[in-house]
């Protein structure tokens, strides 16, 4: 079935560090994929997505690349901030259902 | 626009109680999922309706049962509770734009069973 892997965290960066956290998917047809954003105590954030291959999806600084040949969606920002904080979730969905299958999250710790 | 809106948000049940959750979607979206969030099996999804017929399903026992109104509200039930079942529940209502969608998720209910 498919699935979703991303990098085992907690990753620990210091202000203005870049980011990557990298993601990987297992999917049959053309999926879409998705980076949530969860803070703590609160619900999941869409952050961005993309819906076809080499389609870029980006939104507060962030951005993610959707790579086919590589069936990979990696999260990257130039400069992170301790407002950052939090649980990234990288996610697909396959078209005929609303299911979204996630990976495991990754907690990202900006320090200042 | 209303975001996603759960009641309760907070929930202490004792093991064998049942319990229902709520979820109100966005005005205008008539898709609903769950999903169960624990921090050993990350996020599971459960179940999703659209117009009042449930679609998909994912891999939990028949405790776990939902249904949803002609106002596209929806509620989920677990009976017999287990502790295992001590999660955050996620609802998340999804426009449907041209092939295109997006799920909204709203802030989730922190069930806790003792």
């Amino acid at each position: 079935g498919d699935s979703v892997t991303q990098m085992e965290g907690p990753v620990t960066l210091s202000e203005e560090a870049f980011l990557t956290i990298n993601c990987t998917y297992t999917a049959t047809g053309y999926p879409s994929l998705f980076w949530y954003v969860q803070y703590p105590g609160e619900g999941l954030q869409l952050l961005l997505k993309a819906t076809k291959a080499d389609d870029k999806g980006s939104n507060k600084g962030f951005e993610a690349t959707y790579r086919k040949e590589t069936t990979s969606f990696h999260l990257e920002k130039g400069s992170v901030q301790v407002s950052d904080s939090a649980v990234y979730f990288c996610a697909l969905t396959n078209t005929g259902g609303f299911k979204t299958i996630f990976g495991a999250g990754t907690r990202l710790f900006v320090k200042a | 626009k209303a975001g996603v809106t759960q009641t309760p948000r907070y929930l202490i049940k004792t093991r064998g109680q049942q319990v229902t959750l709520s979820c109100s979607p966005i005005s205008g979206h008539r898709s609903v999922s769950w999903y169960q969030q624990t921090p050993g099996q990350g996020l599971q999804f459960l179940f999703e309706y659209f117009s009042e017929t449930q679609r998909n399903k994912g891999n939990f026992p028949g405790r776990f049962s939902g249904r949803q109104f002609s106002n596209s509200r929806s509620e989920m039930n677990v009976s017999t509770l287990e502790l295992g079942d001590s999660a955050l529940y996620l609802c998340a209502s999804t426009r449907l734009s041209g092939g295109d969608y997006e799920q909204y998720f709203g802030p989730g209910t922190r069930l806790t069973v003792t």
